[in-house]
């Protein structure tokens, strides 16, 4: 059983820039969420997605944006970088029955924006 | 909103011994989920151990135990016979019924076993 992979690990992006971040959920998975974790804070929900639709947001602006595809796997998409975004971003993968399934945390990729 | 507070940003324990971390929330809704997770450096979230509000037995995993008082709320976490591999931060997060798997989380607490 595969786990929950992210890419790239790191990455440095000038203001303004835009970046795409990976997530591969882990095998069988099909909810995928996306968390914000800044220097020395706990994690904050950006969005979820199932079934290649977002489903539940939290309060994020409009320039962060993602995707599903067919095989689960999603994309995360920041527009208009801001120094304020750099930060750990965390994806999270958990099969969607109902009822509270766990989550199964990648490792994450570090954003540097300058 | 919910919110989650964690008033301990650091603690210190030696090795073997016991040692409990505070977490407090505020919610209007009365059913959820309470849990801890332990994020070391190689920034893996990792479940520790889950709280249904609607249980009132305290949820245990091996060395992990919570209190949770639901009146109060109040969820700690005890740490029983720590060793060096616990080093960590530990977040205590909330999440409502039904709601997915949109977590809130409170601020951490880092954790420093001692030999």
């Amino acid at each position: 059983e595969t786990g929950v992979t992210q890419s790239p690990t790191h990455l440095i992006k000038t203001r303004g820039q835009q970046v795409t971040l990976r997530c591969s959920s882990q095998s069988g998975h099909n909810t995928v969420s996306w968390y914000q974790q800044a220097l020395g804070q706990g994690p904050q929900f950006i969005f979820q997605y199932y079934r290649e639709e977002e489903n539940g947001r939290g309060n994020f602006p409009p320039r962060f944006s993602g995707l599903q595809f067919p095989n689960y796997s999603s994309e995360l998409n920041v527009n208009a970088l801001e120094l304020d975004d750099s930060a750990l971003y965390l994806c999270a993968s958990s099969l969607r029955t109902g009822l509270h399934s766990p989550l199964h945390f990648g490792n994450g990729t570090r954003l540097t924006v300058t | 909103a919910q919110t989650v507070t964690q008033s301990q940003p650091e603690m210190s324990v030696q090795e073997a011994e016991t040692v409990t971390l505070s977490c407090t929330y505020d919610t209007s809704e009365n059913n959820y989920y309470l849990f801890w997770y332990k994020q070391p450096p190689s920034r893996q979230m990792i479940l520790v151990i889950r709280q249904e509000a609607y249980k009132q037995q305290n949820a245990t995993e091996n060395r992990f135990s919570v209190n949770f008082q639901k009146a109060a709320k109040s969820f700690s976490l005890k740490i029983s016979d720590s060793q060096l591999g616990d080093t960590a931060m530990y977040f205590c997060a909330f999440m409502k019924f039904n709601a997915g798997n949109m977590l809130t989380f409170g601020g951490g607490t880092r954790l420093m076993v001692k030999p």
